[in-house]
Order: structure tokens, then C-alpha cells, then sequence
């Protein structure tokens, strides 16, 4: 199986700022790799698929880049609604797998 | 707008099986993968292994002798069956469409369904 690394596995942001979470796969997954966002208590939600590809609905302060085993998530200013879970999530060789999470939490 | 929703049992005793159904409304079950996702309390989240709508499965080693995910098309419902559950096997257990657009991803998600195994 593919293996997902998230850091910071949490972080303490103010309203406003940029922040940045990054993944990495234990081996290359081209530019399969997706994000999603999740709230306490709530399924996950689609923010970024293929690397850096906006899903429908998704505010543009969020954005994704990467390739190969090394991916970024940012918001470039955060809003209090955006204080969640991030995940990273590899689609490029079954099992599909996920990284373990960063919470974003309020400073 | 496509919707899923989970149903079954919140409580399977240990070495049972956990049996959960996910009904799709709002869209054809045609061309898609559908899968079920689950979530320790506390932890992150773990793919058990998806169907595509004509049947054919996949499957997480990890889970492999012990699940079964099979479709009814006709009813717009797809289905896990994971057997001799242990208290390990507690989790929110989410269903999914995996779609493809530069890859796979999961596009839609039902609720989740808390399932506990104790006895």
C-alpha cells in the first residue's frame, strides 16, 4: 500500500492568514492525489482533485499543487468556516488510501 | 444533486456480521464506482473496497476474506457485508461515489453510520 504523510498533523491559525499543509506518498502517485475538507461530526467533502483541480462549489482561496510524492494544500486567507481536518487522499494504485489528517484549529 | 444515505444496524456483536445498506437518489447508479470509506472514532479515514454499478468488485487486502459489497441496481442501493467483527471494526462507515475526472476521487458521501461492536 501506498503510505500518506500529512504535516503538521495540527496547527493554530488566526482568521485571514495563509495556510499551508503538506503530503507526502511513500512513492510517486503522479498527480493522482486529492484533498478534502472535514468537519466535526460530518462526511468529508471534495476540495481538490487531480493535484490541483478546483471541485465545483470549492472557494478559491483554496488551491493544490504538487506531483510525483510531494503535495501542498493552501488557503490563502482563512475563514472561520475553514477550520476543520484536512485530508490528502492517493488515487493512484489500489487501495486507495488516505492521510492521517491535519486539524486546523483557531489561535 | 446526488445523495447517499446509510442504513443498518448501530450495534453487531463481536465475531457477527455487520451488514449496511447505502441508497443513492438523485442520480443513475450507471458508469460509477460506488465504495464504502470507514472512520475509527478519533482516526483517519480507511477505504474497505468499492463496486462498480455491473458488479464487479475490489477490495482492500486488509479486509479482503471478510467483506462482501454487492449492487441492486433496480433499487439504487449498494451493500457491505463485513463478517466476524471485532471491537476493531467500530467506525463511522460512509458510502461513496468514486468518480473520474484526472483521476479517482470521491465525489459524494452519505452521512456516515456510527456501527459499535460490543456485547
Amino acid at each position: 500500500d501506498i503510505q500518506m504523510t500529512q504535516s503538521p498533523s495540527s496547527l493554530s491559525a488566526s482568521v485571514g492568514d495563509r495556510v499551508t499543509i503538506t503530503c507526502r506518498a511513500s512513492q510517486s502517485v503522479s498527480y493522482f492525489l486529492n484533498w478534502y475538507q472535514q468537519k466535526p461530526g460530518k462526511a468529508p467533502k471534495l476540495l481538490i482533485y487531480a493535484a490541483s483541480n478546483l471541485q465545483s462549489g470549492v472557494p478559491s482561496r483554496f488551491s493544490g499543487s504538487g506531483s510525483g510524492t510531494d503535495f501542498t494544500l493552501t488557503i490563502t486567507s482563512l475563514q472561520p468556516e475553514d477550520f476543520a481536518t484536512f485530508y490528502c487522499q492517493q488515487s493512484y494504485s489500489s487501495p486507495l488510501t488516505f492521510g492521517g489528517g491535519t486539524k486546523v484549529e483557531i489561535k | 444533486q446526488v445523495q447517499l444515505q446509510e442504513s443498518g444496524p448501530g450495534l453487531v456483536k463481536p465475531s457477527e456480521t455487520l451488514s449496511l445498506n447505502c441508497t443513492v437518489s438523485g442520480g443513475a447508479m450507471s458508469s460509477y464506482y460506488w465504495s464504502w470509506i470507514r472512520q475509527p472514532p478519533g482516526k483517519g479515514l480507511e477505504c474497505i473496497g468499492y463496486i462498480y454499478y455491473s458488479g464487479s468488485t475490489n477490495y482492500n487486502p486488509s479486509f479482503k476474506s471478510r467483506v462482501t459489497i454487492s449492487v441492486d441496481t433496480s433499487k439504487n442501493q449498494f451493500s457491505l457485508k463485513l463478517n466476524s467483527v471485532t471491537a476493531a471494526d467500530t467506525a463511522v462507515y460512509y458510502c461513496a461515489r468514486r468518480s473520474y475526472s484526472g483521476g479517482y476521487h470521491f465525489d459524494y458521501w452519505g452521512q456516515g453510520t456510527l456501527v459499535t461492536v460490543s456485547s
